[in-house]
């Protein structure tokens, strides 16, 4: 059973750019949710998919976006990159949207 | 708004001996879901054990064990027998119907042999 793949695992952007991240969910699950940890504190909640639909979001403003393929694979979207977006992005993925999640290793994007 | 509170930055034990991690959070959900996350050096999250708030029975998973106070919307995590694998950041944290995972700041603990 392959586990939760993300990529890349390094990544550096200027202030302005945009940026895609990717994530591969494990097999057989149909639920995706990706975070924000900033260096020394815990992760934030972004959004997730089920089903290739957003079903939830948290407080981030609209320049994050996702996206949920038919195989349950995802995409983060980061448009006009802040200097406050440097951060490890985290992508987990479950069963269904109460059950265990499952993470990534996660990305290092280091906005300069 | 939901918040989780770890408030132990820092934390060690010896090997084999016991320790208690804190946890509190703040909510008006009745229904909802409580996690311990691990995050080792290598910074994959693992779920370490998981407590649904209408079961009154503490989970517990080997030498994992939580203490899970309702009322006093407490949560915290006792690990038994500790190893050096144990060493990592601990996660605590809450999930409410609609699928909103809130994270704690984290406990760092050290097992030292």
């Amino acid at each position: 059973e392959t586990g939760v793949t993300q990529s890349p695992t390094h990544l550096i952007k200027t202030r302005g750019q945009q940026v895609t991240l990717r994530c591969s969910s494990q097999s057989g699950h149909n639920t995706v949710s990706w975070y924000q940890q900033a260096l020394g504190q815990g992760p934030q909640f972004i959004f997730q998919y089920y089903r290739e639909e957003e079903n939830g979001r948290g407080n981030f403003p609209p320049r994050f976006s996702g996206l949920q393929f038919p195989n349950y694979s995802s995409e983060l979207n980061v448009n006009a990159l802040e200097l406050d977006d440097s951060a490890l992005y985290l992508c987990a993925s479950s069963t269904g949207r109460y059950n265990e999640q499952f993470f990534g290793p996660g990305t290092r994007l280091t906005v300069l | 708004a939901q918040t989780v509170t770890q408030s132990q930055p820092e934390m060690s034990v010896q090997e084999a001996e016991t320790v208690t991690l804190s946890c509190t959070y703040d909510t008006s959900e009745s229904n909802y879901y409580l996690f311990w996350y691990k995050q080792p050096p290598s910074r994959q999250m693992i779920l370490v054990i998981r407590q649904e708030a209408y079961k009154q029975q503490n989970a517990t998973e080997n030498r994992f064990s939580v203490n899970f106070q309702k009322a006093a919307k407490s949560f915290s995590l006792k690990i038994s027998d500790s190893q050096l694998g144990d060493t990592a950041m601990y996660f605590c944290a809450f999930m409410k119907p609609g699928n909103q995972f809130y994270f704690g700041t984290g406990t760092s603990l050290t097992v030292i042999p």
